[in-house]
């Protein structure tokens, strides 16, 4: 059962331009919802996260917007770099729950000049 | 710190053989996790221990997969036979308990890509 559903699957974006990656989410009991960011080779690294109390989080260039009634979120990338091409991850957890973390599917960015 | 260490970065196998997967976790970290990687179905989690216990194994594929944990400073992955399927890139990630008001970040490791011949 796919829990957290993610798209697009690749994005390519112009350099400056604005990416925009979607979630959406089933289980009602997820209070945490970090973003991870993936470059060839490495593993995943938290990038931002954000719990359902706010609708809007930012840090630097990136934003997550949520929306609680629709169970969805994104990532907004503002001023897109060709140092942001790597493959973006949301997922989704349950506070008290073992910090497990269910990821969406991946979208692979590039960013071109 | 040198981050989660995972052995080895490549393996290459046939089919039917033995393979074993290595991950030192942060020292201090007492959540450990085995994510694997593919393109068709993304970051899919196997099986997490906490103290070394494990908690939830219901990713795990089937039984040709075990995973242990001795101590805190070591896990392995075991996948006995393999199989052609189970190519992927597997990823260890460790994390320290979340606070009440924070769930603990999770720490992945560079991974080990297996291929089954």
């Amino acid at each position: 059962q796919q829990q957290v559903k993610q798209s697009p699957q690749s994005l390519i974006v112009q350099k400056g331009g604005i990416s925009i990656i979607n979630c959406a989410y089933e289980n009602t009991a997820f209070d945490y919802f970090p973003w991870y960011q993936q470059f060839p080779g490495k593993g995943p690294a938290l990038l931002i996260a954000i719990r359902p109390d706010v609708s809007e989080k930012k840090e630097g260039r990136f934003t997550i917007s949520f929306n609680k009634s629709a169970k969805q979120f994104s990532l907004h990338i503002m001023d897109s770099q060709p140092g942001d091409s790597a493959t973006y991850f949301c997922a989704a957890s349950i506070t008290g729950g073992g910090n497990k973390l269910t990821f969406g599917t991946g979208t692979q960015l590039k960013v071109e000049l | 710190d040198a981050g989660v260490i995972q052995s080895p970065r490549h393996e290459v196998t046939e089919m039917g053989q033995e393979v074993t997967l290595r991950c030192k976790p942060i020292s201090g970290h007492d959540y450990l996790f085995w994510y694997r990687q593919t393109m068709m179905r993304g970051l899919e989690l196997l099986i997490y221990f906490n103290n070394n216990v494990p908690i939830d194994d219901s990713g795990m594929p089937e039984d040709r997969f075990s995973a242990k944990m001795p101590n805190a400073s070591f896990s392995t992955l075991k996948i006995q036979p393999s199989e052609p399927r189970d190519s992927a890139v597997y990823f260890c990630a460790s994390s320290r308990a979340g606070l009440a008001e924070n769930t603990g970040e999770l720490f992945f490791g560079e991974g080990s890509r297996l291929t089954v011949l």
